[in-house]
């Protein structure tokens, strides 16, 4: 059973540009988040989703950034006309159908994001 | 909104030897989760110990063991016998108990562990 899988591992981007992220979820999982950790930081979370729904996105910024869990296929965390402070690494994180007080997560490689 | 706070940017210590992680953490709810998670440079979040709040005992995962004090809000992590491949990041996460949105951890800073041979 193949573990989050978060690619690409490394992105690089000028100044305006979008950048993509993308999550596969292990498999049976049904809930993805997706957090930011900047240098010398611990992870902040941004995103809740579950199959086409977002259901806390509390910690996105309110510009430039959405993210989506498409019925088919992985998903994305998209980061529109690219700022330097967006340099950071970005986690994705699954958990399977939450019953009760279970869904323990895990979480992906992230995603190194650089912006020049 | 909970917090989580790690007082020790950076500890080391010997192979073999025993090491304590501090970490402390305010809330208002009665019942949540607590974790320890190791990022070693390969930057993957490794989950350690986990511990629920209603439950007494200390968990324990063979060299790891947690100090969970829950009138104090602390939660230490302690590293028996450290092993050269101890050395990472550790973060200490609260989570709530309850379901809905709130299933989102909150991490503290990190504390950067060195194991010297």
């Amino acid at each position: 059973n193949a573990g989050v899988m978060q690619n690409p591992r490394h992105l690089v981007r000028r100044r305006g540009q979008e950048a993509r992220l993308r999550c596969s979820p292990m498999k049976g999982h049904s809930h993805v988040y997706w957090y930011r950790q900047l240098p010398e930081e611990g992870l902040k979370f941004m995103v809740y989703l579950q199959k086409e729904n977002i259901i806390d996105e509390s910690g996105m910024p309110k510009e430039r950034f959405s993210a989506e869990f498409p019925k088919e296929g992985p998903s994305i965390l998209r980061i529109q006309q690219v700022v330097r402070g967006d340099s950071a690494a970005y986690f994705c994180a699954s958990s399977p159908p939450i019953s009760g007080t279970g869904g323990e997560a895990f979480f992906g490689q992230g995603t190194r994001l650089t912006v020049v | 909104a909970q917090t989580v706070t790690q007082s020790q940017p950076e500890m080391s210590v010997q192979e073999a030897e025993t090491v304590t992680l501090s970490c402390t953490y305010d809330t208002s709810e009665s019942d949540y989760y607590l974790f320890w998670y190791k990022q070693p440079p390969s930057r993957q979040m490794i989950l350690v110990i986990r511990q629920e709040a209603y439950k007494q005992q200390n968990a324990t995962e063979n060299r790891f063991s947690v100090n969970f004090q829950k009138a104090a809000k602390s939660f230490s992590l302690k590293i028996s016998d450290s092993q050269l491949g101890d050395a990472a990041m550790y973060f200490c996460a609260y989570r709530s108990w309850s379901g809905g949105s709130n299933y989102k951890l909150t991490f503290g800073k990190g504390t950067l562990l060195t194991v010297n041979p």
